[in-house]
């Protein structure tokens, strides 16, 4: 069974930084692209970011391009995602995703984390 | 960037109805979209996939159909466990990846 659980969210000031992790299980982690989509509170789904399987693609949403960095350890069956300049509508529960494609980037999500909640206030 | 547009925002149904939502695509997106199911306090799941395949364990009362800049999804008999806001996402043009802004199924 695939499991992601994220971790890492919490509450930090307007300009801070924060990094999440999300531990992969129950599937071959570096044969899959992986990503990031948030939702914040009472809204939609948003997408963030996408890695491909060897880590040496990367994809952001224009919003958070230069601030959001995105990276994976396939040693760990680990993702992250490092979050600097932080802003108050980067406040969303962030969702760690699995791509359905194998070997590949598509952008399926067949496999979604429980979600880590970021708080951007002072 | 390909915007998706869902429509209504809310349906009202009664259990054992049907329930019809709809996703438009502001250009084509041929048949690569995909719909997820959000209970709140879950995380979303998914349901369909390229337009109108049945992702593993979704039961046979949930049907996709549409191309290109037209989709429907279809719940043949509402069940209890199906009122969640449902979201339409295209992967055909990318990055961005989008979703629609949701539709709501709520009990009538």
């Amino acid at each position: 069974e695939v499991q992601l659980l994220e971790s890492g969210g919490g509450l930090v000031q307007p300009g801070g930084s924060l990094t999440l992790s999300c531990a992969a299980s129950g599937f071959t982690f570096s044969n899959y692209a992986m990503g990031w989509v948030r939702q914040a509170p009472g809204k939609g789904l948003e997408w963030v970011s996408t890695i491909s399987l060897s880590g040496g693609t990367t994809y952001y949403t224009d919003s958070v391009k230069g601030r959001f960095t995105i990276s994976r350890d396939n040693s760990k069956n680990t993702l992250y995602l490092q979050m600097n300049s932080l802003r108050g509508d980067d406040t969303a529960v962030y969702y760690c995703a699995k791509d359905f494609i194998f070997r590949g980037v598509q952008g399926i999500v067949d496999s979604w984390g429980r979600g880590t909640l970021v708080t951007v206030a002072s | 960037e390909i915007v998706m547009t869902q429509s209504p925002a809310t349906l009202s149904v009664s259990p054992g109805e049907r329930a019809t939502l709809s996703c438009r695509a502001s250009q084509s997106v041929t048949s690569n979209l995909a719909w997820y199911q959000q209970k709140p306090g879950q995380a979303p799941r998914l349901l369909i996939y390229d337009a109108s395949t049945r992702a593993t364990g979704i039961p046979a009362r949930f049907s996709g159909s549409g191309s290109g800049t037209e989709f429907t999804l279809t719940i043949s008999s509402l069940q209890s466990e199906d009122f969640a806001i449902y979201y339409c996402q295209q992967y055909n043009n990318w990055p961005p990846w989008t979703f629609g802004q949701g539709t709501k199924v709520e009990i009538k």
